[in-house]
């Protein structure tokens, strides 16, 4: 069955810090990935999507950046973190239309 | 894309059927309609899905008039622990191979006691 791991689950970053959220998928191959995030008490808003290595789409601009190296490895990526950064960031993968969560990392600038 | 409404929060009590509807005025042709559950500090997990007419699972029932213009997720005699964020999704897995699925708002149902 397919897992999907997501680390850590919690982080506090001084504002300014570097930021590197890390995601994997185990049980499938080429699977769509994304990023989400969602502020407290809100919805959730899609970051990225990757559909294969090395091809990612961004929906909103920001200094946020994502990369993926490998098939089932999918980075979410800071140089700067900015107090708006704040929030609970989500991996998941997709089939069929369907997608699927980590267990998610709560965010804090301070 | 369609995008999604429903309604903002509901009430109701242990028990009861809950009914939520999403309205999806431009569907596409190849776009499924999935239901998710959020509860606080965890990742949504998914309900159901359906294409068109009635969808059952174990957890709640999927219903899509023929116009598939909007849906309606219901969830049988409900508990306090179904007491979570719904979020109804429209998207669709094109002939390329990926699929960029929105998030709208969801809704914030409580069940009470």
């Amino acid at each position: 069955s397919q897992t999907i791991h997501q680390w850590p689950a919690t982080l506090v970053q001084p504002v300014g810090s570097p930021l590197s959220l890390e995601c994997t998928v185990e049980g499938t191959s080429n699977p769509n990935l994304y990023w989400y995030r969602q502020a407290a008490g809100r919805g959730l808003q899609l970051l990225f999507y990757s559909v294969g290595i090395g091809q990612i789409s961004s929906e909103v601009p920001q200094n946020l950046s994502a990369s993926r190296p490998q098939d089932r490895q999918f980075i979410l990526s800071s140089k700067k973190l900015l107090l708006s950064d704040s929030g609970f960031y989500l991996c998941a993968w997709s089939v069929d239309s369907k997608l699927f969560f980590g267990s998610g990392t709560q965010l804090s600038v301070l | 894309l369609a995008k999604t409404t429903q309604p903002i929060s509901m009430d109701s009590y242990e028990g009861q059927e809950v009914n939520i509807t999403c309205s999806h005025n431009n569907i596409a042709t190849n776009d499924y309609i999935t239901w998710y559950q959020q509860f606080p500090s965890q990742g949504p997990r998914f309900i159901i899905q359906g294409y068109k007419t009635k969808v059952t699972n174990e957890v709640a029932s999927l219903f899509i008039p023929a116009d598939r213009k909007s849906s309606t997720l219901s969830l049988p005699r409900v508990s306090l622990s179904d007491t979570a964020v719904y979020y109804c999704l429209v998207g669709a897995l094109f002939s390329g191979g990926y699929n960029k699925l929105i998030f709208g708002a969801g809704t914030r149902l409580a069940v009470h006691p």
